[in-house]
Formats: C-alpha cells, sequence, structure tokens
C-alpha cells in the first residue's frame, strides 16, 4: 500500500485564488480527518469523516473552508477565496477505525497564499 | 475541555543523556493516549500508543492516571532521536494534538 496519498506536494498561490487539496486514503479504512499545521498553533483538527460522512467541522476556521468526501477514496479540501494566513501545511490522515487505532499520515500539502 | 498539553517547545540534550518528553492530559473518561513523531519535513508517525505497553526504538511512555501524564522517555538518546514529538489523545472518534516538542540532540 502506497500510504495517504496527498497532492499537490507544494502550492503557491495569490490571495483570493480558489486552492483544492487533495487525499486519498489508504483502502480499507473508514475514518479521514484533515489537520492544519501552523508554528503558531501546532496541529489542528479541522475535519473528519465518518465511513464519507462529515461526522465533525468545527475546526473549520471559516465559511471559506469547505471539505468533501464523495467516496471511499478521495477527499478534496477547498479554500474560497485563499488568504494568506491560510499559509500552513495541510496533512491528512486516515484509520480503519475511530478509537484505539493510530492514524496514518500523509505526506502533507504545503501551501503559501501571497 | 479535554486537552494535551506540552509544556517544553524545545528541549535540547546531549547524545547518551536521558531524555523525558512531557504531556499532561485533561479528560474525564480513560483516556487513549498517544505519541507521534515527525522527522524533518515528513509526515507524522507514530510512535507509541499506550495500549500497547510496548518500546519502540527504546521510547517508553507510561500513563500515569493520577498526574494526568503520560511522558515519554529514553534513557540514552541518539542524534537520530531529533524530531517534532507530538502527544495526542483519542476523544470521540478524533485525535486531538498537543503543541509538540522539539527534541535536538547533540552530539
Amino acid at each position: 500500500d502506497a500510504g495517504v496519498i496527498q497532492s499537490p506536494r507544494h502550492e503557491v498561490t495569490e490571495m483570493g485564488q480558489e486552492v483544492t487539496l487533495r487525499c486519498k486514503p489508504i483502502s480499507g479504512h473508514n475514518s479521514l480527518f484533515w489537520y492544519r499545521q501552523t508554528m503558531m498553533r501546532g496541529l489542528e483538527l479541522l475535519i473528519y469523516f465518518n465511513n464519507n460522512v462529515p461526522i465533525d467541522d468545527s475546526g473549520m476556521p471559516e465559511d471559506r473552508f469547505s471539505a468533501k468526501m464523495p467516496n471511499a477514496s478521495f477527499s478534496t479540501l477547498k479554500i474560497q477565496p485563499s488568504e494568506p494566513r491560510d499559509s500552513a501545511v495541510y496533512f491528512c490522515a486516515s484509520s480503519y477505525r475511530t478509537s484505539g487505532g493510530g492514524y496514518t499520515f500523509g505526506s502533507g500539502t504545503r501551501l503559501t497564499v501571497v | 475541555a479535554q486537552r494535551v498539553t506540552q509544556p517544553e517547545k524545545l528541549l535540547s540534550v546531549f547524545k547518551g543523556a536521558p531524555v523525558e518528553l512531557k504531556c499532561n492530559y485533561s479528560y474525564s473518561g480513560s483516556p487513549e493516549l498517544f505519541w507521534y513523531v515527525q522527522y524533518s519535513r515528513q509526515r507524522l508517525q507514530l510512535l507509541l500508543r499506550h495500549i500497547s505497553r510496548e518500546s519502540i526504538k527504546g521510547f517508553t511512555a507510561d500513563l500515569n492516571k493520577g498526574e494526568t501524564s503520560f511522558h515519554l522517555k529514553k534513557p540514552f538518546a541518539q542524534e537520530e532521536d531529533s524530531a517534532m514529538y507530538y502527544c495526542a489523545l483519542s476523544q470521540g472518534g478524533k485525535l486531538i494534538f498537543g503543541q509538540g516538542t522539539e527534541l535536538s540532540v547533540k552530539p
């Protein structure tokens, strides 16, 4: 298994543009998580899905952020419009159960909004 | 509210010295706790979980419910241990992470 796959690895965009981050979880995992990592705030959970259904999106900072999981093998995190303060590393993680099991993280997408 | 606290942002030790990375948590039920490690610009990896009571790469962590702590320890640090270490608490199907501690092991 190639693990959790995220794309792109790096994204540089101008303020106001739409950004879409993609994630392919490990096959068979039924939970998917989106985290944001910054120096100031560390790792913040943005949203997580269980069996493709959003369970908790309380960490999504603003309406500019949205996430979807149309099927068990794909999820997107969209920021529209993007702002410089959105610059961070965005990690996707998946697990085969919602508790007791560790997460497998992707390599992350480093987003820079200029 | 459930919370994970790692009081040290940076811990610097010399090779061969003992290491203790502190983690305290607040949780009303029976906690499930984990340590994750992130080597430079790499993905986070699960290091160990308290239910397994395992030792990985020489690291151990014991859950102390009385002190609500889950400190990570290693008797003799190696240079390759230099990384970011995150303590995490599983709650309602999601992991809550501490702020992380950067461990720097000097030769």
